[in-house]
């Protein structure tokens, strides 16, 4: 069975601090991996997408990882912000398939 | 990024009623269509995917008959959600999708209320 976990759950944070976010997959035969933003009541904002060939994805203060054999990939965010709280959501995706975690809630406080 | 619309971006029906959701790509032609919902507080689960002309393939536990799928166009497919009652309830995603192993796209959403 394919399933996505992501840890924590919730996250709270003062503004400024780096922060990891843990994906982890059971099935490590992925095509690629793709990590979400989504606002309340919002649809998906694309973050990151990571092929199976690489390791990390990097985009402005964004940082994927990674890791099929061990089935996991994590999200840095560095220097964060208030306007970086919202859900994170990892998205594994075996042949078009995808599976979502359930995301983690963070929240940046000022 | 790849341009999705959904229509409506949200909608509050009756129970027993039906409410039709359309998806468009607006830059590229999808030969696939993935529809997702997401309940309060839940992941998004897949509910069917749909390649144009084709008939449309439910997952398990989601009801064919109750939610169609039209993929008409390689930029255009509807959901329509028939005798819609209040735990049909959800947040409805669209994803239209090339078919490689690109970046997916998402529409913005439709967000159902039945009341």
């Amino acid at each position: 069975k394919q399933e996505v976990t992501q840890i924590p759950a919730a996250l709270s944070v003062p503004e400024g601090e780096n922060l990891v976010l843990n994906c982890s997959f059971t099935d490590s035969a992925i095509y690629n991996l793709q990590w979400f933003r989504q606002d309340p009541g919002k649809g998906l904002t694309s973050l990151l997408l990571i092929q199976s060939s690489q390791r990390e994805q990097t985009s402005g203060r964004l940082n994927a990882s990674l890791d099929k054999s061990s089935g996991r990939s994590t999200l840095y965010i560095a220097a964060s912000q208030p306007g970086d709280s919202a859900t994170y959501l990892c998205a594994v995706n075996y042949n078009n398939d995808m599976r979502f975690g359930a995301g983690t809630r963070l929240t940046v406080k000022p | 990024g790849a341009v999705v619309s959904q229509h409506p971006s949200w909608v509050i029906c009756k129970s027993g009623t039906s409410v039709k959701i359309e998806c468009r790509s607006l830059d590229f032609q999808a030969t696939t269509m993935f529809w997702y919902r997401q309940f309060p507080k839940q992941s998004l689960m897949l509910m069917a995917t749909s390649n144009e002309g084709s008939k449309a393939t439910y997952e398990q536990g989601v009801e064919k008959d109750k939610f169609l799928i039209n993929h008409a166009s390689l930029t255009l497919s509807t959901l329509t959600v028939t005798s819609a009652h209040p735990e049909d309830s959800s947040f409805y995603i669209c994803s239209p999708f090339r078919g490689n192993t690109d970046t997916q796209y998402f529409g913005p959403g439709t967000r159902l209320t039945v009341l």
